[in-house]
């Protein structure tokens, strides 16, 4: 079964970091450009940043630049998410997301990073 | 204030059609193909549209895509009380350099 499996959220003060991950499973990961998008509670999608399928290109969204860097392991079939700096608006639900054909086909369940001091 | 504009919300009766618009620019809807996302309530977005039109396999055929120049629309035909769900469209930003998405549309189903 092709899956994303996103961990490493949780509760953190503002100015502090913490790295997501994104475990993937069922297909072959090096081979798919990878994405991260994130819902504020309630509110939209909204989309983050990407990796190619061999981590030599990255690109981010103007909120995170500077802050965040997205990372792979294609050995370990991980996707990362490196936040630093964080801010209350940074607090989201942040998916996983596996691109192909220009699209966003397989997401995985989210994890909640919380802002606040 | 999202690139891409949608109606907040739509609603129709089971069994009717309900269409969402999309309304972006030349430098994403109007370049570049546009994809539409289904949200249930407290769950990961799933891909329901891509290439402007394309299914993926498992969609059924009552959610259909369409787009002309810098408009993009999703139809559902025959509306059932399961498709009551969050609705973005989204697409490359080739000015912006960025993956832009819809606002969203909360279909309900009265």
């Amino acid at each position: 079964e092709v899956q994303l499996v996103e961990s490493g959220g949780g509760l953190v003060q503002p100015g502090g970091s913490l790295r997501l991950s994104c475990a993937a499973s069922g297909f072959t990961f090096r081979t798919y450009w990878m994405h991260w998008v994130r819902q504020a509670p309630g509110k939209g999608l909204v989309w983050v940043s990407h990796i190619n399928n061999d981590g030599s290109s990255t690109n981010y969204a103007d909120s995170v630049k500077g802050r965040f860097t997205i990372s792979r392991d294609n050995a370990k079939n991980t996707l990362y998410l490196q936040m630093n700096s964080l801010r209350a608006e940074d607090t989201a639900v942040y998916y996983c997301a596996r691109a192909s054909e220009a699209a966003f086909h397989i997401w995985g369940q989210g994890t909640l990073v919380t802002v606040s001091s | 204030q999202s690139v891409l504009t949608q109606p907040p919300s739509a609603s129709g009766t089971p069994g009717q059609r309900v269409t969402i618009s999309c309304s972006g620019g030349s430098s994403n809807i109007g370049g570049h193909s546009v994809n539409w996302y289904q949200q249930l309530l407290g769950t990961a977005p799933k891909l329901l549209i891509y290439i402007d039109n394309q299914r993926p396999s498992g969609v059924p055929d009552r959610f259909s895509g369409s787009k002309s120049g810098t408009s993009a629309s999703l139809a559902i035909s025959g509306l059932q009380s399961e498709d009551e769900a969050d609705y973005y469209c989204a697409a490359w930003d080739d000015s912006l350099n960025v993956w832009v998405f819809g606002g969203g549309t909360k279909v309900t189903v009265l």
